[in-house]
């Protein structure tokens, strides 16, 4: 089967950097997402990678390793909005999204 | 403010009620998208459709029905329902239907099942 895995809940200090990781296993592999979900609203786009390497937009980067199914999600200089869940998902082979269920962080004081 | 319109944002309906939840994108995207988001579950994808045509229906049971009258609007009619539907429905949009894009979310309806 089809499977996303990324830790359940992290918790970071404001101010400081975090890494969320994703690893898949899908059948083919047409590029990954990570979303943006603050609590009682809309998803929201962060970053798509379909190549491997690191993409940088500001305070996160993402990065992709698909020889290894791998992904994570770099927040730097961590501030109190950022606590969120982070959703991860995977277009395969047929164009299927394929999501995992999130990461919710935590940022503390 | 994502350009995807939910509405009502919260409904509780016992199960032999009958509503409706509506979603209506400003984006001018030809795809559109039923999603039910349960509490630490992945997204699960319901219906999808691409220039008003229904493209999929993942298992859905039948006291689910969408409807799509236009490109920028999408219902979501709801009959019969059980307490395991309790959860957010999503709606989204994008500008085609292969997933390699960029979804579009409104905030969700969240419904209750007594």
């Amino acid at each position: 089967g089809q499977n996303i895995d990324q830790p359940t809940e992290m918790t970071a200090t404001e101010g400081a950097i975090v890494q969320i990781n994703c690893t898949y296993q899908t059948s083919g592999f047409n590029g990954l997402f990570w979303y943006q979900q603050h609590a009682g609203e809309a998803p929201t786009f962060l970053s798509y990678n379909v190549l491997d390497g690191l993409e940088e937009k500001g305070r996160f980067s993402s990065f992709l390793s698909r020889s290894k199914g791998y992904s994570y999600l770099l927040l730097k200089e961590l501030q109190m909005k950022d606590s969120a869940s982070y959703l991860c998902a995977v277009t395969d082979s047929n164009y299927q999204l394929i999501w995992g269920a999130g990461t919710k962080l935590i940022i503390k004081p | 403010e994502t350009g995807v319109t939910q509405t009502p944002r919260h409904l509780v309906m016992g199960m032999t009620n009958k509503k409706s939840l509506k979603c209506e994108q400003h984006l001018g995207h030809n795809a559109m998208y039923w999603y039910k988001q349960s509490a630490k579950k992945p997204l699960e994808l319901m219906f999808v459709y691409n220039f008003k045509e229904q493209t999929e229906n993942n298992s859905v049971p039948s006291r689910f029905s969408p409807e799509c009258p236009n490109s920028s609007h999408l219902f979501l009619h709801l009959h019969t329902l059980q307490p395991e539907d309790s959860a957010l429905y999503l709606c989204a949009s994008s500008l085609a239907g292969e997933n390699t894009g960029e979804l579009f979310f409104g905030e969700g309806s969240r419904l209750t099942v007594l």
